[in-house]
């Protein structure tokens, strides 16, 4: 069964903190995503990656980053957070190619004081 | 961009009862991929729909693709309890790189 782990269930930062965001996979997935969830927003793309050291900007990446080093290795960076990036943000993999199943990590609730 | 609408926003029924969950798209899709997300879960993917008119069934949930491409449709016959969550429509429109997700109907199952 394919694996995706968030580093943290929940998490609290203040105004300004640097945060950052690990997501592991354990089935060799080209593709990494992050996505926030927030009610009646459904899940937004934030950032993707399909090889390491690659990334490409989703539809919100003001305010973020990531970084792919290894490939079972997929970090959110909130350079400088504030109270808006208070969500749930969720992990997810797959393999290469627009017609793969994407598999989510059981998220991160963050809040931002 | 991409355009999608997702409705209802949310849908409460006797157990029993049948639902409906539509997608819509302003652009031709070139698949669409459906999950759901248990209350405090994560999204599960479901199904993928790849052709026009492509119907395909599992257990009590028939998913449809329009014959245009730009619209699906979720139905679940006979809820049961078990169904409760949000369901997420995930279509990629044709020629791009990843999925759009809708913005979910949640599902509440009155016993």
């Amino acid at each position: 069964d394919v694996k995706v782990t968030q580093s943290s269930r929940y998490l609290v930062k203040r105004t300004g903190e640097k945060v950052f965001l690990e997501c592991v996979q354990d089935m060799d997935h080209e593709n990494m995503f992050w996505y926030r969830q927030d009610p009646g927003l459904g899940l937004r793309l934030i950032y993707f990656s399909y090889d390491v050291k690659m990334k490409e900007k989703g539809d919100i990446p003001e305010g973020y980053s990531v970084s792919r080093e290894k490939k079972e290795r997929f970090s959110l960076i909130l350079e400088s957070a504030s109270t808006n990036q208070t969500s749930m943000y969720l992990c997810a993999s797959s393999f290469l190619g627009g017609n793969q199943p994407q598999h989510f990590g059981d998220g991160t609730r963050l809040s931002i004081l | 961009g991409q355009q999608v609408m997702q409705i209802p926003q949310y849908q409460h029924v006797q157990e029993g009862e049948d639902f409906t969950t539509y997608c819509n798209s302003s652009t031709t899709l070139s698949n669409i991929q459906w999950y759901k997300q248990r209350p405090g879960g994560h999204p599960v993917f479901l199904i993928q729909l790849v052709k026009s008119g492509e119907v395909k069934k599992q257990k009590r949930l028939t998913f449809q693709f329009g014959e245009a491409k730009k619209n699906s449709s979720l139905h679940i016959t006979a809820t049961q309890t078990t169904d409760v969550g949000t369901y997420f429509c995930a279509p990629r429109a044709t020629g791009a790189n990843n999925l759009f997700f809708g913005t979910g109907t949640r599902l509440t199952v009155i016993p």
